[in-house]
């Protein structure tokens, strides 16, 4: 069945600081992954997304996620945290062919301290 | 967000009545999605409607939850005889174009069951 793990409930990072926010997947085909990011009060946005080619995507507001195959992973970076990237980030998986529904990981919680 | 317009946004209610939640997506969109997100489980998804094609009920979790849309525009999610599981945020999402997986989600319908 499929499924997204992300492993990390809750991660606090200073501001100006790297991030990495860790999602992987369990799919039998290669999958398109998403990221989400639900900032306090607000609606679900896609921040990017994988369907195919370059393995390395670059999203909006300085995201960039990579997806590793042989790790069936697809963690989320940034360089440099800024104080309005304190939000709750999701993992999704979309199957080929289907007709597009998303299976959500459970979400990390992202606090940036100052 | 301005596309997708759901009402109530806060709901509550006592355990075994009935609710309605609505979604009002702005024309045009042939898809519609119900997810559901409880406190720390991530999203879940519910049903989907595209077109007229009968819609895909494998994600609702029992016979007390049903949605319809008509018209192709407006959705309702019904949820009879309400428990205290039932308490959590129900999303409405749209695609906002061609692009697989990239979904537009209102704001939400907070519901809590007592």
């Amino acid at each position: 069945a499929q499924s997204v793990t992300q492993p990390d409930i809750h991660i606090t990072v200073s501001e100006g600081a790297s991030l990495e926010l860790r999602c992987n997947y369990s799919y039998g085909a290669t999958p398109y992954l998403f990221w989400y990011v639900q900032s306090p009060g607000q609606g679900l946005q896609l921040l990017l997304k994988y369907f195919s080619g370059d393995t390395l995507v670059q999203g909006i507001k300085g995201f960039e996620a990579e997806f590793k195959r042989s790790q069936s992973s697809f963690n989320l970076r940034k360089p440099s945290v800024h104080w309005s990237d304190a939000a709750e980030y999701f993992c999704a998986v979309g199957a080929r062919g289907s007709q597009g529904n998303l299976i959500f990981g459970k979400g990390t919680k992202l606090s940036v301290k100052p | 967000g301005a596309g997708v317009s759901q009402s109530p946004s806060n709901k509550v209610t006592e355990k075994g009545k009935d609710v309605e939640l609505r979604c009002d997506p702005i024309s045009g969109h042939t898809a519609l999605y119900w997810y559901r997100q409880s406190l720390g489980q991530g999203l879940e998804f519910l049903i989907y409607f595209q077109g007229n094609s009968a819609p895909d009920k494998s994600g609702l979790p029992s016979d007390r939850f049903s949605a319809e849309r008509t018209g192709g525009s407006v959705s309702t999610l019904t949820i009879q005889r309400t428990q205290q599981e039932d308490s959590a945020v129900y999303l409405c999402a749209i695609p906002p174009g061609q692009n697989y997986g990239e979904l537009f989600f209102g704001e939400g319908s907070r519901l809590t069951v007592l």
